[in-house]
């Protein structure tokens, strides 16, 4: 298996743009998570779902933020509008129904000018 | 809410020698630990995960222990190696699978 797949790999944007940040999980995985890596927060769980259905979005941080999952090998989260503090690394990860191990894509270096 | 804090927060060491990565968290009611590796601009791997019924777990030269009561878990390394050298994560599952709460990391380098 590929692995979790993440594009773009890096994005720079200017602030008030839309940035959209894509993820392909593991075939045959159950859950899908997105986090957030910073210097400051470390990295922390923004939202996932369980078979494409969003269950916990309590770390998004801002209505600025959204997240789908259309189907079972696609998701996407969104920031509009961007702004600089958004900048970060953002990870998706995913999860069998059976194990307790997530998987970690390479991770979206966002920078938001 | 569950903090999780690694001590220490960076560390340097020549290669060869056998070291101790410290994890302590604050909310005993965990389901499981682990430990994750993260090399720069690439993802995080898991190394080890270990219940809350276990003590300990072991892969290779890597040996992860669990002290649930006192909120602590170690991650020993042996006989490091500088292919050893990446930031360390320690994680705490709050619920199965699915709500890890990450530690700061511990940078390590590895001397050769």
């Amino acid at each position: 298996d590929a692995g979790v797949i993440q594009s773009p790999r890096h994005e720079v944007t200017e602030m008030g743009q839309e940035v959209t940040l894509r993820c392909k999980p593991i075939s045959g995985h159950d859950y899908l998570f997105w986090y957030r890596q910073t210097m400051m927060r470390g990295l922390e769980l923004l939202i996932y779902f369980n078979n494409n259905v969003p269950i916990d979005d309590s770390g998004m941080p801002e209505d600025r933020f959204s997240a789908k999952m259309p189907n079972a090998s696609f998701s996407t989260l969104k920031i509009q509008p961007s702004e600089p503090r958004d900048s970060a690394v953002y990870f998706c990860a995913s999860r069998d129904l059976t194990a307790d191990t997530q998987y970690f894509g390479p991770g979206t270096r966002l920078t938001v000018l | 809410k569950q903090e999780v804090t690694q001590i220490p927060a960076a560390l340097s060491v020549p290669e060869g020698e056998n070291l101790v990565l410290n994890c302590s968290f604050t909310d005993s009611a965990i389901y499981n630990l682990q430990w994750f590796r993260q090399d720069p601009g690439k993802g995080l791997t898991s190394l080890l995960l270990i219940q809350s019924s276990q003590r300990e777990q072991t892969s290779g030269r890597l040996n992860a222990s669990l002290d649930k009561s006192s909120g602590r878990s170690t991650l020993y390394i042996a006989a490091s190696q500088p292919g050893d050298s990446a930031t360390y994560l320690c994680a705490v599952n709050m619920e199965y699978g699915n709500k890890l709460v990450f530690g700061a990391g511990t940078i390590l380098r590895v001397k050769s």
